[in-house]
């Protein structure tokens, strides 16, 4: 069951232009949210979190937005740079719950 | 670097066999997942532990297990291979069970491939 879904597999941009990345997800039990970044072959590796008290949380160029009754985050990347093309995971937890549970990426791609 | 390393990088095998892929944490880190990524599809978690015990299970097959060591490295079993096995499997770590603080810290995968 696809729990965190990520509907754009792939998104392209311009550099210094904004990038925006979307995640759903359907369960509400869900308080903690994540971005990670993958590099091909290479691990993901974590971006920034932000949990279900807050409703935005910022670091540098990258800032997530949640609207928990839409069950939505997203992923701003201002101003994009193409070091930034990579695929994006979109995760989630539950407190007390111990799995972390990933959408299908979207592959960002920030073009010179 | 995250300091958790996964052997071996690439394994090609034939249906019907099995295989052990192995995973180290970084040091300190009590808590591995290990996660299935196929072509084009997320990150599916398969299984957590938590300083060797069982914690949370997710899509893992039967044909599929693991376990954590004393020592808090872990071995993910896959038998009776097919050909849908093959995939880039993922091992994480953290330093806690997860929830609120679940930052995890990924290795570069396994990418096995079932001839």
């Amino acid at each position: 069951d696809q729990q965190v879904k990520q509907n754009s597999p792939s998104l392209s941009v311009q550099e210094g232009r904004i990038s925006i990345l979307n995640c759903d997800y359907t369960n509400s039990m869900f308080d903690y949210f994540l971005w990670y970044k993958k590099y091909p072959a290479e691990g993901p590796t974590f971006l920034i979190s932000i949990s279900s008290i807050k409703d935005k949380n910022e670091d540098g160029r990258f800032t997530v937005f949640l609207n928990k009754s839409a069950k939505h985050l997203s992923l701003h990347i201002v101003p994009s740079q193409p070091g930034d093309s990579a695929v994006y995971f979109c995760a989630a937890s539950a407190y007390n719950n111990n799995d972390m549970r990933f959408g299908a990426g979207t592959r960002l791609t920030v073009k010179p | 670097d995250s300091g958790v390393t996964q052997t071996p990088k690439h394994l090609i095998t034939a249906t019907g066999q099995r295989v052990t892929l192995r995973c180290s944490p970084r040091s300190g880190d009590l808590s591995v997942y290990w996660y299935q990524q196929s072509l084009d599809q997320g990150l599916q978690f398969l299984i957590q532990y938590y300083n060797g015990e069982e914690r949370a299970k997710g899509n893992i097959l039967e044909r599929f297990s693991a376990q954590q060591f004393p020592d808090l490295h872990s071995e993910l079993n896959l038998s009776s291979l097919e050909l849908g096995d093959s995939a880039l499997y993922f091992c994480a770590s953290s330093v806690d069970s997860g929830g609120p603080t679940g930052e995890l810290f990924f290795g570069e995968g396994s990418r096995l491939t079932v001839l």
